[in-house]
């Protein structure tokens, strides 16, 4: 299995740019999440989705963030314009309703460096 | 808000066996420990889940006390591969419910 795709690794870029996340989650699944990292705040969810629709976006910082999955493989985030404080390591993962555990799997991450 | 508390960490043996609590006083009836652990520079991992009975897998096993309010993860024979920040999670059952992770417990495993 593939696992979790996530791209790019790494993303360097200048205040006020634009940047998008990718996420590809395990075939089959039908809930997606994106979660950001950063040493103050920890591991927090931003949006997750189910059978590609938004359940809880409640965690979306502002609305310079974005997140959509236009289909069952593929997921994008968003920031528009970006900032330096949203520097961290943003995680996708993904989990079958049809589970017996319903674990979740997640990607490697994407560092997002914004300067 | 993270429902669950654990100590900031903890330091084992190789070779030893390694007890990680976890206190959930304020548990649901209908909501389960999970433990996910994140090794450095990698994303979260799975690791076991239970109700209120002892669970065990091929990495660790989940002791639940009866009342369901403290739970302990323990690592048989502790190796250096298993230094990480643990997290310990309550949240209802379902592939859609979120995971509300918290500041988990970073477990070093010495040589």
């Amino acid at each position: 299995d593939a696992g979790v795709i996530q791209s790019p690794r790494h993303e360097v870029t200048e205040m006020g740019q634009e940047v998008t996340l990718r996420c590809k989650p395990i075939s089959g699944h039908n809930s997606l999440f994106w979660y950001r990292q950063t040493m103050m705040r920890g591991l927090e969810l931003l949006i997750y989705f189910n059978n590609n629709v938004p359940i809880d976006d409640s965690g979306m910082p502002e609305d310079r963030f974005s997140a959509k999955m236009p289909n069952a493989s593929f997921s994008t985030l968003k920031i528009q314009p970006s900032e330096p404080r949203d520097s961290a390591v943003y995680f996708c993962a993904s989990s079958s309703n049809d589970l017996i555990y319903n674990e979740q799997f997640f990607g490697p991450g994407t560092r997002l460096t914004v300067l | 808000d993270a429902k669950t508390t654990q100590p900031p960490s903890m330091d084992c043996a190789e070779g030893r066996a390694a007890n990680l609590p976890c206190n959930h006083s304020t548990i649901s009836g209908n909501e389960y420990v999970y433990w996910y652990r994140q090794i450095h520079s990698q994303g979260p991992q799975y690791i076991i889940h239970g109700l209120k009975n002892n669970e065990t897998n091929e990495m660790a096993s989940l002791i639940i006390t009866e009342d369901r309010k403290s739970s302990t993860l323990i690592l048989p024979h502790a190796t250096l591969r298993d230094t990480a920040v643990y997290y310990c999670i309550v949240r209802a059952q379902g592939g859609s419910e979120k995971l509300v992770f918290g500041k988990g417990m970073k477990l070093t495993v010495n040589p």
